[in-house]
């Protein structure tokens, strides 16, 4: 059964950059898409984006991001770990939300979320 | 603002059935079989509950059931049971966003 396992801060400063960590076990992450999503406080889901990558040296990963968020997000792959992560940069109070990662359903991608890490709330505040 | 528009609230007393709608536009819902839906009970991860508009993953009970007309994707809960209470959401793929969730619909059992 594969187990998505979000980490990082909880709290993180205004103009900083938010880093999360998503471990997958149970599975392999080559050749799944991966997603960060989030949630703020009272409102509804937001896809910021997704990680594909076959865990070849010579294959850059494919990304693709959220046109609303694309100039403040990175996401990256460690397939030697298991893991992949989110950087979100110069964050602000409407940053505040519960973050999750996800895995699609499919190793075709088929634009839905069979896997979800529990999430992790990060917190905005100086 | 969500892309999708789907009813804030959706009660229904059980045994009865109740449908949650999705709508979206002949860009995304309208165009593309890639609606899914999803049950959150608050705390927890999100649960998958409908994919590719209609198909039902295996160990989801056959109460929940999927269908699209036109630009509006429905989730039916059948046999509504105190354990359906919870938030719902639906999501589309769409080409310019890439993925689309709906605001959710908070189900309530009488």
């Amino acid at each position: 059964q594969v187990q998505l396992q979000e980490s990082g801060p909880e709290v993180v400063k205004p103009s900083e950059t938010l880093s999360l960590t998503c471990t997958v076990s149970g599975g392999s992450i080559n050749s799944y898409f991966w997603s960060w999503i989030r949630q703020p406080p009272g409102k509804g889901l937001e896809w910021i984006g997704y990680i594909y990558s076959i865990g070849r040296a010579d294959h850059n990963p494919s990304l693709k991001y959220n046109p609303s968020l694309e100039s403040r997000v990175t996401i990256s792959i460690d397939t030697a770990k298991n893991q992949f992560s989110l950087n979100l940069s110069s964050v602000t109070a409407a940053d505040t939300a519960v973050y999750y990662c996800a895995r699609d359903g499919s190793t075709s991608l088929r634009y839905y979320f069979e896997y979800w890490g529990q999430g992790t709330l990060v917190t905005v505040s100086s | 603002q969500s892309a999708l528009t789907q009813p804030a609230s959706v009660s229904g007393s059980p045994g009865q059935s109740i449908t949650i709608s999705c709508s979206g536009t002949s860009s995304d819902v309208g165009k593309y079989n890639l609606v899914s839906w999803y049950q959150h009970h608050p705390g927890k991860a999100p649960k998958l509950m409908i994919f590719e508009v209609t198909k039902r993953p295996s160990g989801v009970s056959n109460r929940f059931s999927g269908s699209k007309s036109g630009n509006t994707a429905s989730l039916t809960i059948s046999g509504l049971q105190a354990e359906d209470e919870a938030d719902y959401y639906c999501c589309s793929y769409a080409p310019t966003t890439t993925l689309v969730f709906g605001g959710g619909s908070k189900v309530t059992v009488l």
